[in-house]
């Protein structure tokens, strides 16, 4: 089966520009979720999907920053405008509502000069 | 609120030998508690698990025991491989509906 699969898998860009990465869950999965991991903070939640439907935004770092989900097999993880310090990997993952096992994808390791 | 504390890293072996990375929690309720691996350059996978208090997960070589007791649930290695160079993540999850809480993660690395 195909696992959660994540584009970019690298991406650098210049600061200023527009940064989107894309996510795609495993077929049937109902969460999903976005995740930051950074040396200095460690593994962060940004935000999370469940049918479709963000349920928690509060990690989401600023405004620069967006994310949606138009269907069950889709979602983006927008920057505008990037800056430097938004360089991380930035993990999707997803998990069904009865399953508390959540499953990553590769990451896209994202680098703003 | 909930929270999940690891030792920190990097904790460096020798081949073959043995490997704790301890893991505590606090948790409202009874949390589902998960150790997930990530190898260079690759996403998280699952581990191990344990649903409820004394179950045991195990895997690769890996293994855990759920202690309630001591809201622990300590990685333990009889002995390791240069291959089980990575960090090490402990989280935990209350119900279906929230999602895990994440350890800060230890860096292992094992030396031939």
């Amino acid at each position: 089966d195909a696992g959660v699969i994540q584009s970019p898998r690298h991406e650098v860009t210049e600061m200023g520009q527009e940064v989107t990465l894309r996510c795609k869950p495993i077929s049937g999965h109902d969460y999903l979720f976005w995740y930051r991991q950074t040396m200095m903070r460690g593994l962060e939640l940004l935000i999370y999907f469940n049918n479709n439907v963000p349920i928690d935004d509060s990690g989401m770092p600023e405004d620069r920053f967006s994310a949606k989900m138009p269907n069950a097999s889709f979602s983006t993880l927008k920057i505008q405008p990037s800056e430097p310090r938004d360089s991380a990997v930035y993990f999707c993952a997803s998990r069904t509502s009865s399953g508390n096992t959540i499953y990553f994808g590769e990451g896209s390791w994202l680098t703003v000069v | 609120g909930d929270s999940v504390t690891q030792m920190e890293g990097p904790v460096t072996l020798s081949e073959e030998a043995f490997l704790t990375i301890n893991c505590t929690y606090t948790a409202t309720g009874y949390p589902s508690l998960f150790w997930y691996v990530q190898y260079p350059g690759e996403g998280l996978q699952l581990l191990l698990k344990a649903t409820k208090a004394d179950d045991k997960g195990s895997n690769k070589g890996f293994e855990a025991t759920y202690r309630k007791e001591t809201t622990s649930f300590h990685l333990e290695k009889g002995s390791v491989q240069v291959s089980d160079s990575a960090v090490y993540f402990c989280a935990l999850s209350l119900s279906g509906n929230t999602p895990l809480v994440f350890g800060k993660g230890t860096r292992l690395s094992v030396i031939a």
